[in-house]
């Protein structure tokens, strides 16, 4: 089955510093990646996708994130955070051919500080 | 284009009831799927609905179960409900266009508490 790791249950960033979420996935297969945010007493936002047609996926809200085959990692970045980027972000994995059937990572709680 | 809607927001029952929740999804789209999320086990996957047919399913007892209607709305049920059922309930629908690898869209959930 696949799986993805999500390490660091809490990122704390100073505003306009780097934000680096991480995420490891395992698949035996090409996986179906996603990073979605939510934010408090909301549902789940897509942030971006792979699929397999840009190893560099470019997202909303200036996030971005590299799918690494070699280190099996997709870690969500943002050059410079935001006050508003505090939220819980979480890693998935999509385990149908459809993109259904998603497998969530912990989730990593990012706060940014003024 | 409306997001996908769940009814209701916010729900208490007490230990024993049964509990339904509604899913509209995006308009066009076909699937919809329902995930659980608690703090202790995060988000998991419960079932997915296509053509009102269930086509994938999670790892939950048989007191959890949903239909999908003709219109694609979702319902999802838990009867004989535990303490341990409290949670956030997701609901997700996606295109599901043949062949085609979809993204799924999140409801804002309903929020149940089991008293």
């Amino acid at each position: 089955a696949q799986s993805v790791t999500q390490l660091g249950s809490h990122v704390s960033v100073s505003e306009g510093a780097l934000v680096l979420l991480r995420c490891n996935y395992s698949s035996s297969v090409p996986p179906y990646l996603f990073w979605y945010v939510q934010y408090p007493n909301q549902g789940l936002q897509l942030l971006l996708k792979y699929t397999s047609a840009a190893t560099l996926v470019k997202g909303i809200n200036g996030f971005e994130a590299e799918f690494k085959k070699s280190e099996t990692s997709f870690h969500l970045t943002k050059p410079s955070a935001h006050m508003s980027d505090a939220a819980e972000y979480f890693c998935a994995v999509s385990q149908e051919t459809s993109g259904s059937r998603l497998t969530f990572g912990e989730g990593t709680q990012l706060t940014v500080n003024p | 284009k409306a997001g996908v809607t769940q009814t209701p927001r916010y729900l208490i029952k007490t230990r024993g009831q049964q509990v339904t929740l509604s899913c509209s999804p995006i308009s066009g789209h076909r699937s919809v799927s329902w995930y659980q999320q608690t703090p202790g086990q995060g988000l998991q996957f419960l079932f997915e609905y296509f053509s009102e047919t269930q086509r994938n399913k999670g790892n939950f007892p048989g007191r959890f179960s949903g239909r999908q209607f003709s219109n694609s709305r979702s319902e999802m049920n838990v009867s004989t409900l535990e303490l341990g059922d409290s949670a956030l309930y997701l609901c997700a629908s996606s295109a599901d266009i043949a062949g085609g690898r979809e993204t799924q869209y999140f409801g804002p959930g309903t929020r149940l508490l089991v008293l």
